[in-house]
Parts: C-alpha cells; sequence; structure tokens
C-alpha cells in the first residue's frame, strides 16, 4: 500500500457513457497527477494539480475533465469515449517535488 | 522534446544471474532520475537518484546516476523469480518552481527471471 487509493479498480464502459475515475491520498501531498498507460507505450502525463489548482494539461482530449476539490481527492470524469482510450490509468502524488507514489490504477476497457 | 529511453526493452534471465539494466536521458530542468518496479498495476518506487556518481543501494538492487553521460543503471544481483516485472526509469523536471515534478518514463525494461 502506498497510500495512494483509486476506484474502481476495473471500468467497463460503452462510447455514450459518462463514468468517473477517484483517487483518494492520504499522504498529505500537494500534488496529484494522472497518467495514461498503454500497451507498448511509455506512462504518459496527463494532468497535473498543485495545491488543487490545475497546472498541467499535457494536450488531453476534452472528453477528460478532472477535477480536484482538495489536495486529496482527485477525480477524472468521462464521457464519449473512443476504444483507443482504452487503458490502465493511474494516479499518483507527491511532496512539492519529490518521489511520485502512485496507487493501483484503473482498468479501463471502452467497448 | 523531453525523452527517455531504457534498454533493453526485455530480458530473460535465471535465478541467481545479475542484470543490469539502463536509462538515458534528454530533458530540459532535469530535477532527478527515478526507478519504479510495476508488477501487476502500482509501480512501486526503487530508487531517486540527483547526484552523480553516488551509488544507492537497497538489498540486491543498486543504482547510480552519471549526469555527464546522461545515464542510469539499475544492477540487480543474484536474481530470483520475484524480481520479474517492468522496471521504469524516470526523468523528473523542474515545473512550477520546486512545488511539484513532471516525469517522464521511458518504455519499460520487462525482466523475467525463469527458477
Amino acid at each position: 500500500e502506498t497510500g495512494v487509493t483509486q476506484t474502481p479498480r476495473h471500468l467497463v464502459m460503452g462510447m455514450t457513457n459518462k463514468k468517473s475515475l477517484k483517487c483518494e491520498q492520504h499522504l498529505g501531498h500537494n500534488a496529484m497527477y494522472w497518467y495514461k498507460q498503454s500497451a507498448k507505450k511509455p506512462l504518459e502525463l496527463m494532468f497535473v494539480y498543485n495545491f488543487k489548482e490545475q497546472t498541467e494539461n499535457n494536450s488531453v482530449p476534452s472528453r477528460f475533465s478532472p477535477e480536484c476539490p482538495n489536495s486529496s481527492h482527485l477525480f477524472l470524469h468521462l464521457h464519449t469515449l473512443q476504444p483507443e482510450d482504452s487503458a490502465l490509468y493511474l494516479c499518483a502524488s507527491s511532496h512539492w517535488g519529490d518521489t511520485q507514489y502512485f496507487g493501483p490504477g484503473t482498468r479501463l476497457t471502452v467497448l | 522534446e523531453d525523452k527517455v529511453v531504457q534498454s533493453p526493452l526485455s530480458l530473460v534471465v535465471h535465478e541467481g544471474d545479475t542484470v543490469t539494466l539502463n536509462c538515458s536521458y534528454e530533458v530540459t530542468n532535469f530535477r532527478s532520475l527515478l526507478w519504479y518496479k510495476q508488477e501487476k498495476k502500482a509501480p512501486t518506487f526503487l530508487f531517486m537518484l540527483t547526484s552523480s556518481g553516488i551509488e544507492k543501494k537497497s538489498g540486491r538492487l543498486s543504482s547510480i546516476l552519471d549526469k555527464k553521460e546522461l545515464s542510469s543503471i539499475l544492477n540487480i544481483t543474484a536474481t530470483q523469480t520475484g524480481d520479474s516485472a517492468i522496471y521504469l526509469c524516470a526523468a523528473s523536471i523542474n515545473a512550477g518552481g520546486t512545488s511539484y515534478g513532471k516525469l517522464t518514463f521511458g518504455q519499460g525494461t520487462i525482466l523475467t527471471v525463469h527458477p
């Protein structure tokens, strides 16, 4: 256990569905991150939130909508996704610029 | 564009062997080099390296950074089947001052250790 939890662990959705991924960190960290891990590709940074303000958006399509209500919680709202969005979505947190600790991820399948 | 390259992409060894995994990076505003081990889902942290030439060790694992060569190696001695995993290397860059870091990951090295 790294102190970062994610729910759900698995999600199957159709292209017209709306769903949300949740991440919670119990480490008192100030920064939270969303990453996408697709088969045969490096982990890709999607968004960064620092003290609950979005500071990085790595050219992510608008069908992915992040939300950070406080420094401990991070959401990724999904709507009208495409099959190529199927991947492992990982959340991480860090204390200032130090080591990032990852959650277990949500395995997303878009049909 | 920031880039991290790992080699080899995959490696198959037998228990007891020693392996060396390589990572090279080209990034702006380099802060540190991190190694992670990913078995099933969450990458778990192994090492963070900021200073060149200083080896970090944890049990059978060790790692060192060479800032002149923009590279790092991860050594695993006396490998065990439990070492089978994907080993990820990431370069952290300064962003937003020092309040958070941005990681650029390599493709990973898939290590398989046979009994």
